[in-house]
């Protein structure tokens, strides 16, 4: 099985300034990564996805992140964070071992919540 | 254009009562989920169906059973209800992206109190 860890539960910046939330994961196989937005009393929102390719990947609303398979992480960035950023942030992973039965099966880590700041 | 919708968003019930929830997707996807946030808003994933039949099945209490009439819908259903089922339940649908790799979508979530 998959494990995700988001080494940070809160991160409170002030509006404009830069943001990283950290996620690492533990696996035997390859992955897929993803990360979503979870806006208060709303569902979860795809920010972004890392299947293969380029290890930057760009998102909506100005966030990107990047895949590095020899530190196992995930990080999402943005360079200057607006107060509408404010939300609870998942990284999740879901394996390439290519069974049907896993369809698409992800592994949620437990959240960062980025509280932006005026 | 709701892509993925619950009903009813905010259920309130006692100890020891039947209740459901309803999830439909119009997006036309083969598979749904039932994901379960507790309070620490840590995501586990309970149930997948693809075309209607049961394919992932996590350690859950056999009083919450999944029904799929449809593969455009995925209702979850709870007996005698406990404490600890609290939580706030999310549908999902996906799409097959590449190869094995699906996008999940999500429905707003129901917000369910066991009191």
């Amino acid at each position: 099985a998959q494990s995700v860890t988001q080494l940070d539960s809160q991160v409170p910046v002030f509006e404009e300034a830069p943001v990283e939330l950290r996620c690492n994961y533990s696996s035997s196989v390859s992955v897929y990564l993803f990360w979503y937005v979870q806006y208060p009393n709303q569902g979860l929102q795809l920010l972004l996805k890392y299947l293969s390719g380029s290890t930057l990947v760009k998102g909506i609303n100005g966030f990107e992140a990047e895949f590095n398979k020899s530190q196992t992480s995930f990080h999402l960035r943005k360079p200057s964070v607006h107060i509408s950023d404010t939300a609870e942030y998942f990284c999740a992973v879901s394996d390439q071992l290519g069974r049907g039965s896993t369809l698409g099966r992800l592994y949620f880590g437990r959240g960062t919540q980025l509280t932006v700041w005026p | 254009d709701t892509a993925v919708s619950q009903t009813p968003k905010y259920l309130v019930t006692q100890m020891g009562n039947d209740k459901s929830i309803k999830c439909e997707q119009n997006l036309g996807h083969d598979t749904m989920y039932w994901y379960k946030q507790d309070s620490k808003k840590f995501l586990k994933i309970m149930f997948s169906y693809n075309n209607k039949e049961l394919i992932i099945n996590e350690t859950v209490p056999n009083r919450f059973s999944p029904k799929s009439p449809d593969k455009a819908h995925l209702n979850l259903h709870i007996n005698s209800l406990e404490l600890g089922d609290s939580a706030v339940y999310f549908c999902a649908s996906s799409r097959r992206v590449a190869g094995e790799v699906y996008e999940q979508f999500f429905g707003p979530g129901t917000r369910l109190t066991v009191l």
